[in-house]
């Protein structure tokens, strides 16, 4: 069984640039959640994607955006991106809702200069 | 008043010890709750949902108390590979969204 893998690992970017995350989900599930982690904080729910659509939103502005892909794997899109958007960005899927056991990628280490 | 509240500790014990974390949620409505295990610079790792008669698994003890809206979680027997970030992790909904609200956190350290 594969798990969640999430790309790239790591990244810098600067203020005001754009950034595409990516995430495989595990064999067999079929929703995407995506949460960011600041330091010392539990993680902060962004998004959910189910069947292609968003399923369920955060206290995120639109400038963070995603999609789901037929085969399950899901993008995070963060557009102008500010200094707070520094964060680990953690791709978690499920067989269904938040009900379900979440299981997380390895995450992608952001970090705007 | 934060959704989900933990104690951030650290909580430095010894091997051997028994070492309780608890956790406060706000909303009422919530059903699902979990208990999360996450190491340094590690992705977060379900160690065990909690349901409402209370469950056990080998030696981690959760309960539920909905009329007090609090969630615990006892460990006996402490090891050195507990040491750990422990996060209670509880489901909200709002305007039709189903979401999971992470706590900051309780950091365990075991000690030889």
């Amino acid at each position: 069984e594969t798990g969640v893998t999430q790309s790239p690992t790591h990244l810098i970017k600067t203020r005001g640039q754009q950034v595409t995350l990516r995430c495989s989900s595990q064999s067999g599930h079929n929703t995407v959640s995506w949460y960011q982690q600041a330091l010392g904080q539990g993680p902060q729910f962004i998004f959910q994607y189910y069947r292609e659509e968003e399923n369920g939103r955060g206290n995120f502005p639109p400038r963070f955006s995603g999609l789901q892909f037929p085969n399950y794997s899901s993008e995070l899109n963060v557009n102008a991106l500010e200094l707070d958007d520094s964060a680990l960005y953690l791709c978690a899927s499920s067989r269904g809702g938040v009900d379900q056991p979440q299981h997380f990628g390895d995450g992608t280490r952001l970090s705007i200069l | 008043r934060k959704e989900v509240e933990q104690d951030p500790g650290p909580f430095n014990v010894p091997e051997g010890a028994t070492v309780a974390f608890n956790c406060t949620y706000s909303n009422s409505a919530s059903q699902s709750f979990f208990w999360y295990r996450q190491d340094c610079r590690k992705e977060p790792k379900l160690l065990m949902s909690v349901y409402s008669s209370g469950n056990e698994d080998g030696r981690f003890t959760a309960q539920l108390n909905r009329a007090s809206q609090y969630i615990s979680l006892l460990i006996r027997d402490s090891k050195l590979s507990d040491s750990a970030t422990y996060l209670c992790v509880v489901n909200a909904r709002a305007y039709n969204t189903d979401k999971l609200i992470f706590g900051t956190g309780t950091r365990l350290q075991v000690f030889p």
